[in-house]
């Protein structure tokens, strides 16, 4: 099956720092990625959906210069923490659309992010 | 909003057919069903769609009731590793996003 990656898995920052988590389609091209966060024992909540060559798409309540997303190839999305604080702290997991499967969405591992 | 009801949890024994109810009753003709499932701090796992048929596939079966208003996933033999939040999420149209539910949190019993 396709599969998607997460790197790092895990981080741990300073408050006022940027973290830069990418997503990358290994086997597959996404002309689209979605960005979702989750915090402890919720469900995932969509940020923004993220589509090559264009802006990305940010859910509302969801800040844009905050969380920015970057999509310049079909199989690389990067989300960008900036100026990063503790509230920021949860678990950020992408996924890959593939428009060669039924536009089945395929998600990565997840990167889990510690604000200190 | 999520467009699904589900029950928060549900318990099952190992070996015994796991049935996890789904409530959509808003859901439109061209909007699929979709089942995922979330082991413990990893990402969602894809386990079947369907529009208004059933479905079946090497991990579980999808029944959709004839008005598709309702769905029903049907893990056949669960086993300790089926122990996962489930969610049933509908979805169609031109953007394919995924709106997450509060899920079902099935625990297999040994």
């Amino acid at each position: 099956g396709a599969v998607v990656s997460q790197h790092p898995s895990w981080v741990i920052c300073k408050s006022g720092t940027s973290v830069k988590i990418e997503c990358r389609s290994l086997d597959f091209q996404a002309t689209t990625m979605f960005w979702y966060r989750q915090f402890p024992k919720q469900s995932l909540m969509l940020m923004a959906t993220s589509n090559e060559g264009s802006k990305a798409t940010y859910e509302q309540g969801v800040e844009k210069d905050k969380f920015l997303i970057n999509h310049a190839s079909l199989t690389l999305s990067t989300l960008t923490v900036t100026s990063a604080h503790p509230e920021d702290s949860s678990f950020y997991i992408c996924s890959a659309m593939d428009t060669q499967s039924y536009n089945e969405q395929f998600f990565g591992p997840g990167t889990r992010l510690t604000v200190l | 909003d999520a467009k699904t009801t589900q029950p928060p949890s549900m318990d099952c024994a190992e070996g015994r057919a796991a049935n996890l109810p789904c409530n959509h009753s808003t859901i439109s003709g061209n909007e699929y069903v979709y089942w995922y499932r979330q082991i413990h701090s990893q990402g969602p796992q894809y386990i079947i769609h369907g529009l208004k048929n059933n479905e079946t596939n090497e991990m579980a079966s999808l029944i959709i009731t004839e008005d598709r208003k309702s769905s029903t996933l049907i893990l056949p033999h669960a086993t300790l590793r089926d122990t996962a939040v489930y969610y049933c999420i509908v979805t169609g149209g031109a953007t394919n996003k995924l709106i997450f539910g509060t899920g079902t949190l099935l625990a297999v019993q040994p």
